[in-house]
């Protein structure tokens, strides 16, 4: 089986600061890891993913995360961040040779001007 | 290309009816998958078709609930003598491929409420 923990259920931010949201996994088996983003009254979008290689991951809108098998954590990074990126976050995994995404209970980042 | 579209975006029903939500997923996409998301939390996976093949199935499936692509393109969720539990935003997503991994691109969902 496996799962997902975003502890951080709200992150409030101002402006142009960094923020970094949290996600931890659990799997006893090989797994794919992904970002999404939910913007208001719209559908989920893939933010970035993490398959095999590189454990930086670059995604889009300047996000990355870094997948770290030793801590099964796969945190994610935005150096700046903008009013635009006002959405919440969903952390997810898959187990390789499996469809199935289970996804963590989202966190919430909240930009403030 | 419009994405994958959802039929009805909201629906409000009375415990113990019938519902039905269609998905049409992006053309020629031969993955398609529903999940199941309650407020303050993840999507849930519900089950995944491959064309016309249910190939996996979630333990939520309940035996009240059924999804059917019949022609390998739209599929059908349909939740029979609905409870108030079943009150949830019912997401569908769809891919292209066969590798292990296709990223899924997901619909508006349709918010059912159970009154």
């Amino acid at each position: 089986a496996q799962s997902v923990t975003q502890l951080d259920s709200q992150v409030p931010v101002f402006e142009e600061a960094p923020v970094e949201l949290r996600c931890n996994y659990s799997s006893s088996v090989s797994v794919y890891l992904f970002w999404y983003v939910q913007y208001p009254n719209q559908g989920l979008q893939l933010l970035l993913k993490y398959l095999s290689g590189s454990t930086l991951v670059k995604g889009i809108n300047g996000f990355e995360a870094e997948f770290n098998k030793s801590q099964t954590s796969f945190h994610l990074r935005k150096p700046s961040v903008h009013i635009s990126d006002t959405a919440e976050y969903f952390c997810a995994v898959s187990q390789k040779g499996y469809q199935k995404v289970t996804f963590g209970t989202g966190t919430k980042l909240q930009v403030i001007p | 290309d419009t994405g994958v579209s959802q039929n009805p975006r909201h629906k409000i029903t009375k415990r113990g009816q019938n519902v039905t939500f269609r998905c049409d997923p992006i053309s020629e996409h031969n993955r398609l998958y529903w999940y199941r998301q309650t407020l303050g939390q993840g999507p849930e996976f519900l089950t995944y078709f491959q064309n016309e093949a249910q190939l996996e199935k979630s333990r939520l499936l309940s035996d009240r609930f059924s999804a059917e692509r019949p022609k390998g393109s739209f599929s059908t969720l349909e939740i029979q003598r609905t409870e108030q539990g079943d009150s949830a935003m019912y997401l569908c997503a769809s891919s292209l491929g066969l590798a292990d991994y296709n990223e899924q691109f997901f619909g508006p969902g349709t918010r059912l409420t159970v009154l």
